[in-house]
């Protein structure tokens, strides 16, 4: 099993709604990660977990709270978004960072 | 901090043909990983091809090859018989304790 899986592929929520997007793999990975990507933009890091620990946070807003409940689970809490955090959230898993990433397909978030 | 750069924004290719993607990247490190990942309309991240700085062979996937020239930090990917399927976004990306993405080459493979 190749696949990292993320759960939903859209979700609509308005700014005072509480969301979580999930995220899992299962091909025994240490290393997590979540990325933001804007429209015609590159991926940028968000937070990275490290045998389940938080070992990176890009200096990411507390309304987007990150966990990780097992090494096979990766969740975004999202809470009081705003709009502009509308984008694409991707989830990816590797080895650790010099190894390759696999990625999953994406939440498609709209904040309104 | 280490930079990466996409000079080309947009190129397109005739299918059959061969076309070069240019990345360059700016790094003060010795060791670490070069990757071409591509993402298609469906969204999702592919890596195409990975070159680990301390070997000084080109990486070749199948029809996918790279020209790694460390000392002017050039990372150049090559696709060869291009093919319809291979119209997408390419991120050249720099990784060492974490993944740094250029900002894309939008490919369009024409028939």
């Amino acid at each position: 099993d190749t696949e990292v899986t993320q759960t939903p592929k859209h979700l609509v929520m308005g700014m005072t709604n509480k969301k979580s997007l999930k995220c899992e793999q299962h091909m025994g990975h240490r290393a997590m990660y979540w990325y933001k990507q804007k429209a015609k933009k590159p991926p940028e890091l968000m937070f990275v977990y490290s045998y389940e620990k938080l070992s990176i946070n890009e200096s990411v807003p507390s309304r987007f709270s990150p966990e990780c409940p097992n090494s096979s689970l990766l969740n975004l809490h999202l809470h009081a978004l705003q709009p502009e955090d509308s984008a694409l959230y991707l989830c990816a898993s590797s080895q650790g960072p010099r190894q390759r990433a696999f990625f999953g397909q994406g939440t498609r978030l709209t904040v309104v | 901090a280490q930079t990466v750069t996409q000079s080309q924004p947009e190129m397109s290719v005739q299918e059959a043909e061969t076309v070069t993607l240019s990345c360059t990247y700016d790094t003060s490190e010795n060791n670490y990983y070069l990757f071409w990942y591509k993402q298609p309309p469906s969204r999702q991240m592919i890596l195409v091809i990975r070159q680990e700085a301390y070997k000084q062979q080109n990486a070749t996937e199948n029809r996918f090859s790279v020209n790694f020239q460390k000392a002017a930090k050039s990372f150049s990917l090559k696709i060869s018989d291009s093919q319809l399927g291979d119209t997408a976004m390419y991120f050249c990306a720099f990784g060492l304790d974490k993944l740094i993405f250029g900002t894309g080459t939008r490919l369009q493979v024409f028939p």
